[in-house]
């Protein structure tokens, strides 16, 4: 079945650091992909998403490109903030309708 | 315009009992899907509705979980004899499903606790 594997956190940054978050899958056919983000005490809230081969999702200053040769979605952001701090959730949805996450990396920034 | 609710925000429950969570999706949403996130973890499909019917139970745990649609609106999931194990937060979340717009917006969720 789908799968998504997500870099073990927690992940410690100091303000203005570079942040990547890695992400594999693996998924029959031709999944799309996102990144989920959990505030603390706020709900899950999709951060980006990408739909095809080669697509860049991107928002708040975060971006991650569909890479299907090596089957990754890593997240990225060239300099993070304190108000970052927070849970990220790669998944993906393959030929079914719902959602598949990986285990999610916690991020804390610091200032 | 309002996002998807969930009530209650928690419940605690002795081992054994029966609960009933409600989630009420965004307004002209045709699907609506059940998750379940134990501490640490990612969310888990649990079940998934298009309309009034279950298009998808395959992440039900077992057969003491349940979940209904009947006006293809707000949902109901169901959990008889609870377990300490079932002790989790259920999210809600709901989408479109039309044309492109197949995003899933998430409700706050209801955290259990089986006691």
């Amino acid at each position: 079945g789908d799968s998504v594997t997500q870099m073990e956190g927690p992940v410690t940054l100091s303000e203005e650091a570079f942040l990547t978050i890695n992400c594999t899958y693996t998924a029959t056919g031709y999944p799309s992909l996102f990144w989920y983000v959990q505030y603390p005490g706020e709900g899950l809230q999709l951060l980006l998403k990408a739909t095809k081969a080669d697509d860049k999702g991107s928002n708040k200053g975060f971006e991650a490109t569909y890479r299907k040769e090596t089957t990754s979605f890593h997240l990225e952001k060239g300099s993070v903030q304190v108000s970052d701090s927070a849970v990220y959730f790669c998944a993906l949805t393959g030929s079914a309708r719902q959602l598949t996450f990986g285990s999610g990396t916690q991020l804390t920034v610091l200032p | 315009g309002a996002g998807v609710s969930q009530t209650p925000s928690n419940k605690v429950t002795e081992k054994g009992k029966y609960v009933e969570l409600r989630c009420d999706p965004i307004s002209g949403h045709t699907a609506l899907y059940w998750y379940r996130q134990s501490l640490g973890q990612g969310p888990e499909f649990l079940i998934y509705f298009q309309g009034t019917g279950a298009a998808d139970d395959s992440g039900l745990p077992n057969d003491r979980f349940f979940a209904v649609r009947p006006e293809g609106s707000v949902s109901t999931l169901k959990i008889q004899r609870t377990e300490r194990g079932d002790s989790a937060v259920y999210l809600c979340a709901s989408s479109l499903n039309t044309g492109s717009s197949y995003e899933q917006y998430f409700g706050p969720g209801t955290r259990l606790t089986v006691t």
